[in-house]
Order: structure tokens, then C-alpha cells, then sequence
């Protein structure tokens, strides 16, 4: 069984701050990796995936994640927060067969200060 | 490009009450999900269909069917509402492959009295 743990509910910082979201994952094969960003009252748009390539990984929005086997982990940053960034960030891990479901973590929100 | 369309975007039920949840995708995906979203639990997958006329329980599946009748669409029936089940409903879809994201509608708010 698959699990996803974010790592703080709520995160703070001010604006032009580093930003870092944790995310630790467990999996009984390697696994495929994505994080999701949602904006008040609108749906998950994909920021970036992790698919056995390049282990950091580029996404938009000047967000990425690096992932590191050996702490099954997958946290993602930004070097500098913008108040756009406002929103609940959310990581998952997919099974990798043929149905592809996706486990989510319990998300977490970031809040951004001027 | 509409990508995956729900409706409706917001209902309210009474107990015992039945509905039907709609989504709709035209991006010709195989695959498609229903979530549902609770505060503080991340989204949880209620049921799933790896292509037409297939259909699979996920995680929280009691209280819920689903048809897959057409390709483009996937239906998420409530036969009896209940409190428990006033919630945010995703749709997702997505292509084949497990490296491929899963594309997400804007969500249907329900709620049950």
C-alpha cells in the first residue's frame, strides 16, 4: 500500500521568502511522483511530476522538487514566494499500474505576507 | 478546449434524497477518477474506470455508483444522500501510461441537510 505524508498543514512566509513544502512518500516500487496546486474554489492543476527521469524536477510557476530515494522524499521549493502562491499544494504518488490511481497527502496550505 | 467539465457546480439535498453527478472530458482520455475532497483529508478516491463500459472501486466507495456508458463521460450517482456525503467531488481524467498526470474538473460542492 502506497501512503503520502505532507508535513504541516499550514506554511507561513513572507513574501520574496525561500518557499519549501515537505512531502515523504512510501512505496513498494519506485514510484511516480506529482505535486498539485489548488486555488480557492477551482480544481488541481498539475505543477510538475517525477516519472524516473532527472531527479530534480522543473515545473511551473518557478516551483521544483527534487527527488531523493534514500529519504523517500519529493519536497517542493521556490526560491522566492510571490503572493500568487497563495494556495493548498498538494503531493501524490501513483501506482504505477495499469489503473494509475493516484494517493494523495492531506495537502497543505500555504499562506503568503507582504 | 473545455478539458473535464462537471455539473453541477454546487447542489444542496435533503437526506434520502438522490442524485446524479456529471463529467464530461474531451481529450479523449481512457481513464477517469471521482474524488471527493474534506477538509484536512486530501482527496480520496471514491471510484474509477480504466476505459468504457469498466468501472472499479476506490478507497470510499459505499454510498456511490458509477456508469461508464459513454467514453467521454462518467457518472457518479448518490441513490440516498446523507449528511456524511456533503462533500467536494472531483472528476479527473487522464491518458494512458502511469507516467501521465490526471487532468482535474473545477469540482461540484454538495451538500446534504
Amino acid at each position: 500500500a502506497q501512503s503520502v505524508t505532507q508535513l504541516g498543514s499550514h506554511v507561513s512566509v513572507s513574501e520574496g521568502a525561500l518557499v519549501l513544502l515537505r512531502c515523504n512518500y512510501s512505496s513498494s516500487v519506485p514510484p511516480y511522483l506529482f505535486w498539485y496546486v489548488q486555488y480557492p474554489n477551482q480544481g488541481l492543476q498539475l505543477l510538475l511530476k517525477y516519472t524516473s527521469a532527472a531527479t530534480l524536477v522543473k515545473g511551473i510557476n518557478g516551483f521544483e522538487a527534487e527527488f531523493k530515494k534514500s529519504e523517500t522524499s519529493f519536497h517542493l521549493t521556490k526560491p522566492s514566494a510571490h503572493m500568487s502562491d497563495a494556495a493548498e499544494y498538494f503531493c501524490a504518488v501513483s501506482d504505477r499500474s495499469g489503473y494509475s490511481t493516484l494517493t494523495f497527502g492531506k495537502g497543505t496550505m500555504l499562506l503568503v505576507s507582504p | 478546449n473545455a478539458g473535464v467539465t462537471q455539473t453541477p457546480k454546487f447542489r444542496v439535498l435533503k437526506t434520502g434524497q438522490s442524485m446524479t453527478l456529471l463529467c464530461a472530458q474531451d481529450m479523449n482520455h481512457e481513464y477517469m477518477y471521482w474524488y471527493r475532497q474534506d477538509p484536512g483529508m486530501g482527496l480520496r478516491l471514491i471510484h474509477y474506470s480504466v476505459g468504457e463500459g469498466t468501472t472499479a472501486k476506490g478507497e470510499v466507495p459505499d454510498g456511490y455508483n458509477v456508469s461508464r456508458l459513454k467514453k467521454q463521460n462518467f457518472l457518479l450517482g448518490l441513490e440516498s444522500a446523507a449528511p456524511s456525503q456533503t462533500s467536494v467531488y472531483f472528476c479527473a481524467s487522464k491518458d494512458r501510461g502511469s507516467n501521465q498526470p490526471q487532468h482535474f474538473g473545477d469540482g461540484t460542492r454538495l451538500s446534504i441537510l
